[in-house]
């Protein structure tokens, strides 16, 4: 079974720009939750989907948004970028609610 | 909200040595306890959970107790080898379709 996969890997932008970052989960997970992982911060909560709602959302600006599809690929968005912005975006699945999450490499976004 | 509080680090330890890394949580109801690891230059995953009260989670030689009296999750391993070096993870999993982490805890094992 393939795992989580998280595309792109890397990813450098400039302050302003907009950048979208796609997860898919394992086959069959329907939960699909987004963090931001940075050294000083651990990993922070951004949102939870499952079965294309948005069930649960952190404390974020409403520049990180995201979207789950009908395949449970899910996808994040953040617009008008800052520097603070610059972090490892993990996305994670699981099977069903409060068991283990499989993650994903990550993608690692630097703002310029 | 719910919330974690894991020790900070880093934790330096000789091989061999005996390793705590404390964790206490915060939860309403009766959530579910992980410590998750990311070896380096990996991506995290799961060591270890546990799903009720006096349960007892084990996995790699490390082990945690789920203690509801003291909201409590700690981390131990009787042997450190240097292959635990790591960054090591305590979260929960309860109401609100979220998992929340600790800030991790480093672990540095000396040869």
């Amino acid at each position: 079974k393939a795992g989580v996969t998280q595309t792109p890997r890397y990813l450098i932008k400039t302050r302003g720009q907009q950048v979208t970052l796609s997860c898919s989960p394992i086959s069959g997970h329907r939960s699909v939750s987004w963090y931001q992982q940075t050294p000083g911060q651990g990993l922070q909560f951004l949102f939870e989907y499952f079965s294309e709602t948005q069930r649960n959302k952190g404390n974020f600006p409403g520049r990180f948004s995201g979207r789950q599809f009908s395949n449970s690929r899910s996808e994040m968005n953040v617009s008008t970028l800052e520097l603070g912005d610059s972090a490892l975006y993990l996305c994670a699945s699981s099977f069903r609610d409060n068991e283990k999450l499989f993650f994903g490499s990550g993608t690692q976004l630097s703002v310029l | 909200g719910d919330s974690v509080t894991q020790m900070e680090g880093p934790v330096t330890l000789s091989e061999e040595a005996f390793l705590t890394i404390n964790c206490t949580y915060t939860a309403t109801g009766y959530p579910s306890l992980f410590w998750y690891v990311q070896y380096p230059g990996e991506g995290l995953q799961l060591l270890l959970k546990a799903t009720k009260a006096d349960d007892k989670g084990s996995n790699k030689g490390f082990e945690a107790t789920y203690r509801k009296e003291t909201t409590s999750f700690h981390l131990e391993k009787g042997s450190v080898q240097v292959s635990d070096s790591a960054v090591y993870f305590c979260a929960l999993s309860g109401e609100g379709f979220k998992t929340i982490f600790g800030a991790g805890t480093r672990l540095f094992v000396k040869a």
